[in-house]
């Protein structure tokens, strides 16, 4: 069974720019997470589907940060304009549905560098 | 804020049983989680769940506000940073509240 799918793997940016992350979920997941990991920090949830539909993104900076999962499979994640801040690696989950214990299943995440 | 705390770092020899400890202050917590993560990788899922269960060589204890890890036979190859997250269920769709990482370190 293929993983969660992240691209690119890399990417470094001067500071105002914009950045756009994508995400492939597993086949079959209806739930999608995206998380913001801080070097030395443990992954903080940015925003969660249920299809298409956004079910939490109370710590999401929507003054520069959106995410769309238009047709309720692939997901960007974009920045705009990026700060030194924003320097992470953002990794994306997908769970089958959202209810408790439900495994999720983690990409091999984007690194981020804001010079 | 709910969180979740657990050493930053671990050290153990090679055939060992580690253990390492978590806790939260996550009010309607319900399941555990423990993830491995090598950097540059996916983290992945070892064991989970709201009572004691095993997989292989990983052991997860159950508290009300704390789960260990524990790994049997340690190998160098364990070396990497495991990751304990609490699920809130008073969120919508279960959200994972995750610590800051244990960092393990296996000596030969």
């Amino acid at each position: 069974e293929a993983g969660v799918a992240q691209s690119p793997r890399y990417k470094i940016i001067e500071k105002r720019q914009s950045v756009a992350f994508w995400c492939n979920p597993i086949s079959g997941h209806a739930t999608l997470y995206w998380y913001q990991q801080i070097l030395g920090q443990g992954p903080k949830l940015l925003i969660q589907f249920q299809n298409n539909g956004v079910v939490d993104d109370s710590q999401l900076p929507k003054d520069r940060f959106s995410a769309e999962r238009l047709k309720g499979v692939d997901s960007t994640l974009k920045i705009q304009p990026a700060k030194l801040e924003d320097s992470a690696v953002y990794l994306c989950a997908s769970s089958l549905e959202a209810g408790g214990g439900e495994t999720q299943y983690f990409g091999p995440g984007t690194r981020l560098l804001v010079l | 804020k709910d969180q979740v705390f657990q050493p930053s770092t671990v050290a153990s020899s090679e055939g060992a049983v580690v253990e390492i400890f978590c806790n939260h202050s996550v009010s309607n917590a319900y399941n555990f989680f423990w993830y491995l993560h090598f950097p540059g990788c996916a983290p992945r899922l070892l064991v989970k769940g709201s009572k004691p269960s095993q997989q292989g060589r990983y052991n997860m204890t159950y508290e009300r506000f704390s789960s260990s890890l524990l790994i049997l036979q340690v190998r160098e190859a364990d070396a990497a940073v495991y990751y304990c997250a609490v699920e809130d269920l008073a969120c919508a769709g279960n959200m994972l509240t995750f610590g800051g990482g244990t960092r393990l370190m296996v000596k030969p």
